[in-house]
């Protein structure tokens, strides 16, 4: 199992220009999110997704769209790159319910915009 | 809302020694997880411990271990018998025992290691 893969793990953006950042789990979990982490700063919620067909705003969305593909997927995009989101950026999984749903982690990536 | 504090941006410990790293939270919810994470510099996140709040019993996970003190809010991490392996960022996380899943992280803690 590769758990929880992303792409790219790193890239350098002009300001003003968009990408996606893909994520992809392999454990049949229900749950996914994205989460920024600044220097300085533990991570922070931008969106989750509880289950397939939904997402929420975490704690900083502004600037950001998701996207959940399938149960497997789920896409962070930026429209137009700014430096504020000079960041690296994690996306993790876990299952649904009351339970523990121990999130796990992708390795990140480095996302920097001029 | 919930917020996570970890006061200390640094810690340092002699290998073979134990260091306690500190988490203090805020929340008007009786029960809860709480988590340790580590940080490598390879910047894989890394589940090291949780703690339900709802089990006064403190968490055990071979040289690691916790205080929680629930009154006090505080989740402390003991890390015995360091190794130069243990050296990196240290992060306090808190979720909601609902289906809320959303994690609250605290700033984090860099752990050196003297060998």
């Amino acid at each position: 199992n590769a758990g929880v893969t992303q792409t790219p793990k790193f890239q350098v953006l002009k300001t003003g220009q968009s990408m996606t950042l893909q994520c992809a789990q392999d454990m049949n979990h229900n749950s996914m999110y994205w989460y920024r982490q600044d220097p300085g700063m533990g991570l922070r919620l931008i969106y989750y997704s509880a289950s397939e067909g939904t997402t929420d705003k975490g704690e900083v969305p502004n600037g950001y769209n998701v996207s959940r593909l399938n149960k497997r997927e789920f896409s962070l995009r930026l429209e137009s790159a700014a430096p504020s989101q000079t960041s690296v950026y994690f996306c993790a999984s876990s299952e649904a319910g009351t339970g523990w749903n121990e999130q796990f982690f992708g390795p990140g990536t480095r996302l920097t915009v001029l | 809302a919930q917020t996570v504090t970890q006061s200390q941006p640094e810690m340092s410990v002699q290998e073979a020694e134990t260091v306690t790293l500190s988490c203090t939270y805020d929340t008007s919810e009786s029960d809860y997880y709480l988590f340790w994470y580590k940080q490598p510099p390879s910047r894989q996140m890394i589940l090291v411990i949780r703690q339900e709040a709802y089990k006064q019993q403190n968490a055990t996970e071979n040289r690691f271990s916790v205080n929680f003190q629930k009154a006090a809010k505080s989740f402390s991490l003991k890390i015995s018998d360091s190794q130069l392996g243990d050296a990196a960022m240290y992060f306090c996380a808190y979720r909601r025992m609902d289906s809320s899943y959303k994690l609250i992280f605290g700033s984090g803690t860099r752990l050196l290691v003297r060998p």
